[in-house]
């Protein structure tokens, strides 16, 4: 167990569909980022916050939003959902902005868009 | 253009025998290099973190070396087992605020008995 908890570990839903992945951080980590990872493709930062805040946006799609709540979990929401959505979306957390420590992975949520 | 080329792309060995996988990157400023372990289908396990001033790190039968005047970085896995077949992951930060971090494909490894 790394700490940070993904909830749930597997989601299958239709296209057009919205879904919401839930991630809790490890205890005292700041920072959540959301990665996703398709079929044989290397992870692809979506987006992080710290402590509650957005500090940086990657190849986030304007389908997807995500927020980081007073408790520091953070939500992931896709919507509109395309079968290209499917992959293993990632959170980590780490407790400064992720320049000097290092990350700690969930263990995924795998989505399925049928 | 991807900042950080792992090679090779997927590698297959004998059980016991040791391998080295390459980093190269073009991250600048340079912050720091981390090479991750991931299983199929699970999250990214760390194996080494090295700043600018570290030119070798060592987790176990994970051996990481880092050469940060030619952009280069190593991992070798000595005695491989068969739980060693995973990706392995290199990312290097730059040093600048917000999200510095670039990740590579990831070298597939394969230990076969």
């Amino acid at each position: 167990d790394s700490g940070v908890t993904q909830t749930p570990k597997h989601l299958i839903t239709a296209t057009g569909q919205r879904v919401t992945l839930r991630c809790s951080p490890r205890s005292g980590d700041l920072s959540v980022y959301w990665y996703q990872q398709s079929l044989d493709q290397g992870l692809q930062f979506l987006i992080q916050y710290y402590n509650g805040e957005e500090r940086a946006k990657g190849n986030i799609l304007e389908r997807f939003s995500a927020q980081q709540f007073p408790d520091l979990h953070s939500e992931l929401n896709l919507s509109s959902l395309e079968l290209g959505d499917s992959a293993l979306y990632f959170c980590a957390s780490s407790v400064d902005q992720g320049l000097n420590y290092g990350y700690t992975f969930g263990s995924g949520t795998r989505l399925t868009v049928v | 253009k991807n900042q950080v080329e792992q090679s090779p792309q997927s590698l297959i060995i004998l059980e016991g025998k040791n391998c080295t996988l390459q980093c190269n990157y073009t991250v600048s400023p340079f912050s720091n290099l981390r090479w991750y372990k991931q299983d199929t289908g699970r999250g990214p396990v760390s194996l080494t973190i090295m700043t600018f001033s570290e030119n070798t790190k060592s987790n176990g039968r994970y051996t990481a070396t880092l050469d940060a005047d030619t952009k280069q970085s190593s991992l070798h896995i000595t005695a491989s087992q068969l739980s060693d077949s995973a990706s392995y992951i290199c990312v290097v930060s730059a040093a600048r605020a917000g999200y510095a971090l670039n990740f590579g494909k990831g070298t597939s490894l394969l230990v076969t008995p």
